[in-house]
């Protein structure tokens, strides 16, 4: 089984400044027949369900503000929002769906400091 | 527009039994594996279970092997999971989610299991 590893699971940082979230899978995610990785990134708000940003570890699903960015290739990845705004307060989650059984990280909670 | 709308939830006792439903539409369901993933009160995502297109394989995390099944029914763009002798710790919201590059979910029903 591939398992990912979030961290760190809380953040607090200032309006306007720079959060960055990583998760570490236990084996590589990258598809070599497509050169995709098959890391997603879920922000979930208090009492909604969880909303894609981020497939393919750095492709930003349509709607999502710029400030919302993927990276990483291969078992390492990072989520950063580049100047956090009120309303990204929020729990974000990375997403391995290379395969079965696919895994989440544990969550981590981004707070304004 | 992809669209996955979850159904079925509810109280039910332990060791009860529950059906969920989830009905697709806007792309072609038999094309595609899907997945139910679930996420207890407070708590992380947890992956359920999978199924091909064709139903050809089919995958159950540990937690629920022997008591849940998933199914499928093309014809009616439509997939299913039966939960059997319930557990307080499967109280969830379950959700079900499109097998892709561009992981597509559906809003989630929540399933209480309690006396």
């Amino acid at each position: 089984d591939i398992v990912v590893t979030q961290s760190p699971d809380s953040l607090a940082v200032s309006l306007g400044e720079r959060a960055t979230i990583n998760c570490k899978s236990s084996q590589s995610l990258l598809y070599s027949s497509n050169n995709k990785n098959y890391l997603a990134w879920y922000q979930q708000k208090a009492g909604q369900s969880p909303k894609l940003l981020i497939y393919w570890a750095s492709t930003r699903e349509s709607g999502v503000p710029d400030r919302f960015s993927g990276s990483g290739s291969g078992t390492d990845f990072t989520l950063t929002i580049s100047s956090l705004q009120a309303e990204d307060v929020a729990v974000y989650y990375c997403h391995q769906y290379y395969s079965i059984p696919q895994m989440f990280g544990q969550g981590t909670k981004v707070e304004i400091k | 527009e992809v669209q996955l709308v979850e159904s079925g939830g509810g109280l039910v006792q332990p060791g009860g039994s529950l059906r969920l439903s989830c009905a697709a539409s806007g792309f072609t369901f038999s094309s595609y594996a899907m997945n139910w993933v679930r996420q207890a009160p407070g708590k992380g995502l947890e992956w359920v279970s999978y199924i091909t297109s064709t139903s050809s394989t089919i995958s159950y995390s540990d937690s629920v092997k022997g008591r849940f099944t998933i199914s499928r029914d093309n014809a009616k763009s439509s997939l299913y999971l039966q939960m059997n002798s319930l557990r307080a710790e499967d109280t969830a919201v379950y959700y079900c989610v499109r097998e892709t590059g561009r992981p597509n979910w559906g809003q989630g029903t929540l399933v209480t299991v309690s006396s």
